[in-house]
């Protein structure tokens, strides 16, 4: 089956840093991908939609600026967490469809990042 | 505002019980339901179903769509520990609505 990579798994990193957190799509081509985020005992709240060639879609109440999405390629999508801060500690996940199976969604490993 | 609800939030039982977890949802573009479970980390998939009254079955799971009543229902009959879990539903079609998930805890 079609596979999703997401690296890194975990991070730590200091307040008012920033962290690259990438999304790879193994053996198939993704024109979009999706990122979510999750907090501790919460379900996953869709962020923002990659698309490959053009501006990510964010939903309502995600600051752009914060959270840098950028599609390079149709099997790399990148989440940027810039400036960050010890509220944005949380796990990361993205996905990707493929419309080659009857599973239509594929996540990745998740990143979990803690900001000191 | 598109919206999944899921329930009960929590569930606790014994190995062997039988549980029913519910779906419902309110979108406005609605092409299927898809259940996943989430152990640790990332979701695996269970179920898509985008008919209504179809039961689909995969071992001791088995899920059904009412689109009538907007609602889904996850069964597990002969629970085992290895299905403590949190078991999400999510509406379609590609930018999936995830709904607050129900956390299974199955005791032996």
């Amino acid at each position: 089956g079609a596979v999703v990579s997401q690296h890194p798994s975990w991070v730590i990193c200091k307040s008012g840093t920033s962290v690259k957190i990438e999304c790879r799509s193994l053996d198939f081509q993704a024109t979009t991908m999706f990122w979510y985020r999750q907090f501790p005992k919460q379900s996953l709240m869709l962020m923002a939609t990659s698309n490959e060639g053009s501006k990510a879609t964010y939903e309502q109440g995600v600051e752009k600026d914060k959270f840098l999405i950028n599609h390079a390629s149709l099997t790399l999508s990148t989440l940027t967490v810039t400036s960050a801060h010890p509220e944005d500690s949380s796990f990361y996940i993205c996905s990707a469809p493929w419309t080659g199976g009857r599973e239509k969604l594929f996540f990745g490993s998740g990143t979990q990042l803690s900001v000191l | 505002e598109d919206k999944v609800v899921q329930s009960p939030l929590s569930l606790v039982v014994h190995e062997g019980d039988t549980v029913t977890l519910n779906c419902s949802y309110e979108v406005t573009n609605f092409r299927s339901l898809l259940w996943y479970k989430q152990e640790k980390k990332a979701p695996t998939f269970l179920f898509m179903l985008t008919s209504s009254g179809i039961e689909k079955k995969s071992g001791r799971l088995s899920s059904i769509l009412d689109k009538k009543e907007l609602s889904s229902i996850l069964n597990i009959t002969a629970t085992q520990t290895g299905d403590s879990a949190i078991y999400l539903c999510a509406v379609g079609p590609d930018k999936l609505i995830f709904g607050t998930g129900t956390r299974l805890q199955v005791f032996p």
